[in-house]
């Protein structure tokens, strides 16, 4: 079947310290990839996607890329922000289907 | 910039009632979709709808979940008879023709007692 898995939370970490959160997927077919973001008391917000292999995402300073060798699409930034603090999401979705298959969420706090 | 918008934020209700939760996507977009998230989970897919009928659903929309789009612009999501596991975050999401991006509602955060 389809599934995502996205390393355990809560991640801790200082201001400026490099993040990654890993996510690897199982697809029959291929898949595209993202990164949806949920800041607290809000929902979820497209962060970065991917649409093939070998694709990088970005957007405000977090990367990822589509690696289909390993089947991952792992979520780096190199420079976090308390701002930053939220839960993400990586997920991935079929061509056809639409519907959106999500990781359990990890949960980033970043201390001053 | 356009976004999904859903109401009520918060609804409490009994078990066995009715609840309604609404949705109004971006203006011109084509596909939509439900979406719930229990506490402390993963957010799971409900379902899906397209050309006002439902495209694909998962195995928890069952007879007491269904969806509409009664006009132009809402799209609706009922539970017939709300049970306690019903309690969850729902949102609703919708995307345009030829991509592949959904955009999220806030969500309505539901709790049945």
């Amino acid at each position: 079947g389809n599934s995502v898995t996205q390393m355990e939370g809560p991640v801790t970490l200082s201001e400026e310290a490099f993040l990654t959160i890993n996510c690897t997927y199982t697809a029959t077919g291929y898949p595209s990839l993202f990164w949806y973001v949920q800041y607290p008391g809000e929902g979820l917000q497209l962060l970065l996607k991917a649409t093939k292999a070998d694709d990088k995402g970005s957007n405000k300073g977090f990367e990822a890329t589509y690696r289909k060798e390993t089947t991952s699409f792992h979520l780096e930034k190199g420079s976090v922000q308390v701002s930053d603090s939220a839960v993400y999401f990586c997920a991935l979705s079929l061509v056809g289907t639409g519907k959106l298959i999500f990781g359990q969420g990890t949960t980033l706090q970043v201390k001053p | 910039e356009p976004e999904v918008t859903q109401t009520p934020s918060h609804q409490v209700t009994q078990m066995g009632q009715e609840v309604i939760l609404r949705c109004v996507p971006i203006s011109n977009h084509l596909y939509f979709y439900w979406y719930r998230q229990i506490l402390g989970q993963k957010v799971e897919f409900l379902v899906s709808f397209y050309n006002n009928e439902i495209s694909e659903k998962s195995e928890i929309f069952d007879d007491q979940f269904s969806v509409e789009r009664p006009d132009g612009s809402n799209f609706t999501l009922k539970i017939r008879s709300t049970k306690l596991e019903d309690s969850a975050m729902y949102f609703c999401a919708s995307r345009d023709l030829g991509t592949e991006t959904q955009y999220f509602g806030p969500g309505t955060r539901l709790l049945v007692l």
